[in-house]
């Protein structure tokens, strides 16, 4: 299994200019999330999917949108960068489903630069 | 919205020593608190997880307290060696189904001197 893939690992853009992350999972998880991750300030949380067909805000959601493209793919749109969207991006997935597995697996991120 | 701070943001230890980080949370409600390992430019990877049933978790030289009526969880590692150098993130959730957004503490950064 490759766990949680994300692609790029990096990424330049230019103010103005648009761009998608992309996630997915191999470990058949109903749910899905999107964090940046700024120096001193931990992992916030952009946006989430408690199962295939929704998604939700989570803390930092301006600036961005979603899509949970089926069960193992969950995208993250920059329709237009600024550079205080210069982050770590990391897409995490859990099983979820009141199980109790509440575990959250990450992929390696995306260093995304804008300027 | 849930509120985790954590404390202290950088921690340095001598090898063998034992280290001690703290968390508090704001809402009551929550549940479900993991601590994750960072190792430099590497992800998040969960090292030890409670839940509000348990007061203390142990896995090998790693372990978590919670006080759920302060409103607080600690994580405690026991003979510290070279490689628990890492940033240290505590989180927070209301681990209920389609709503377990982890609420994550701003980080702790561990170092362990030879």
């Amino acid at each position: 299994n490759a766990g949680v893939t994300q692609t790029p690992k990096f990424q330049v853009l230019k103010t103005g200019q648009s761009m998608t992350l992309q996630c997915a999972q191999d470990m058949n998880h109903n749910s899905m999330y999107w964090y940046r991750q700024d120096p001193g300030m931990g992992l916030r949380l952009i946006y989430y999917s408690a199962s295939e067909g929704t998604t939700d805000k989570g803390e930092v959601p301006n600036g961005y949108n979603v899509s949970r493209l089926n069960k193992r793919e969950f995208s993250l749109r920059l329709e237009s960068a600024a550079p205080s969207q210069t982050s770590v991006y990391f897409c995490a997935s859990s099983k979820s489903g009141g199980r109790g597995d509440n575990e959250q697996f990450f992929g390696p991120g995306t260093r995304l630069t804008v300027l | 919205g849930e509120n985790v701070e954590q404390h202290p943001s950088t921690l340095s230890v001598q090898e063998g020593d034992s280290a001690v980080i703290k968390c508090t949370y704001s809402d009551s409600a929550s549940n479900y608190f993991p601590w994750y390992k960072q190792e430099l430019g590497k992800r998040p990877q969960l090292i030890i997880d409670i839940r509000s049933n348990v007061g203390e978790k142990k896995d090998q030289r790693i372990a978590v307290t919670l006080n759920k009526t302060a409103k607080h969880f600690s994580l405690h590692i026991t003979e510290t060696q070279p490689e628990d150098s890492a940033v240290y993130f505590c989180a927070a959730s209301k681990a209920n189904f389609g709503n377990e957004k982890l609420t994550f503490g701003t980080g702790t950064r561990l170092t362990i001197i030879p």
